[in-house]
C-alpha cells in the first residue's frame, strides 16, 4: 500500500484567499510531483521535486508554488485563489532509482467561488 | 523522452481478455516501458513494468517484442471494474534527465460492458 496522504480532499473556498494543499510521503522517496486534471481530461504535471530544496516546473504553467524543505513533505500554495484554479490536484512520489514507479495521493479536489 | 501513441478508447464485455497496444518507435535503450491505471476521483496506480519479452503479475501480462517499438498491456477476464484510462509511458527507469518529470499522455479509456 502506497503510504502517501494529500489533505484536504475537497476544498471549496472564495476568491482571492490563499490555501495551501499539503502532501506527504512516508516512504523516504525523492522525488515528488504535483499533477493537475480536470475532469475526463489528461493529467497535467504543474510542479516536480528532486529532493530537498529542489523544485521544479512542470510541463504545464502554473500559478501555485511548492516548497520541499523536508524530504517526506511537498506542499503547494496558491497565494491568491481564482476559479480557473477549480481542478483536482494529485501529488506522487518515487524512488529516484525506480522513478517510473510512482506512488499517488488520493488527490485534492478543489472549487473557487 | 520518448513519444507514446495509443487508442483513445476501447470497448469490451466482461469476461473477455483486453490487449492495450502501445507504440513507441523512438524507444532509447535504456528505456522501461511503464503501465498505470486510473479510476474515476483516483490518482493513477502502477500496474506493470517491463523491458523486454513477457512480464507478468496479479493483475496484468506486459508482452514487448524483441524490437520494443511497441508493447501490448493484456488484461485478463477483465470486469466491470477494470473500467479505467490505462496510460503507456516509456522512458529510463534509472536518475536521469526527462523521466524525472513523469509525463502521461492521454491514455486509453477502457469501457467494459456487462
Amino acid at each position: 500500500e502506497a503510504d502517501i496522504y494529500q489533505t484536504p480532499r475537497y476544498l471549496v473556498i472564495g476568491t482571492g484567499k490563499k490555501i495551501t494543499l499539503e502532501c506527504s510521503q512516508t516512504m523516504g522517496h525523492d522525488k515528488m510531483y504535483w499533477y493537475q486534471q480536470d475532469p475526463g481530461m489528461e493529467l497535467h504535471l504543474i510542479h516536480y521535486s528532486y529532493g530537498v530544496n529542489s523544485t521544479e516546473k512542470g510541463d504545464l504553467s502554473s500559478e501555485s508554488t511548492v516548497s520541499r524543505i523536508r524530504t517526506e513533505h511537498f506542499p503547494l500554495t496558491l497565494e491568491s485563489a481564482r476559479p480557473s484554479h477549480t481542478s483536482q490536484y494529485l501529488c506522487a512520489s518515487s524512488r529516484t532509482q525506480r522513478n517510473t514507479e510512482a506512488f499517488f495521493g488520493q488527490g485534492t479536489r478543489l472549487t473557487v467561488v | 523522452l520518448a513519444k507514446t501513441t495509443q487508442p483513445i478508447s476501447m470497448d469490451s464485455y466482461e469476461g473477455q481478455e483486453v490487449n492495450i497496444t502501445c507504440s513507441h518507435n523512438n524507444i532509447a535503450t535504456n528505456d522501461y516501458i511503464t503501465w498505470y491505471q486510473q479510476f474515476p476521483s483516483q490518482g493513477p496506480r502502477f500496474i506493470i513494468q517491463g523491458y523486454k519479452t513477457k512480464v507478468t503479475n496479479e493483475v496484468a501480462s506486459l508482452f514487448i517484442p524483441a524490437d520494443r517499438k511497441s508493447s501490448t498491456l493484456s488484461l485478463p477476464r477483465v470486469s466491470l471494474s477494470d473500467t479505467a484510462v490505462y496510460y503507456c509511458l516509456v522512458g529510463d527507469s534509472r536518475f536521469s534527465g526527462g523521466y524525472n518529470k513523469l509525463i502521461f499522455g492521454a491514455g486509453t479509456r477502457l469501457a467494459v460492458h456487462p
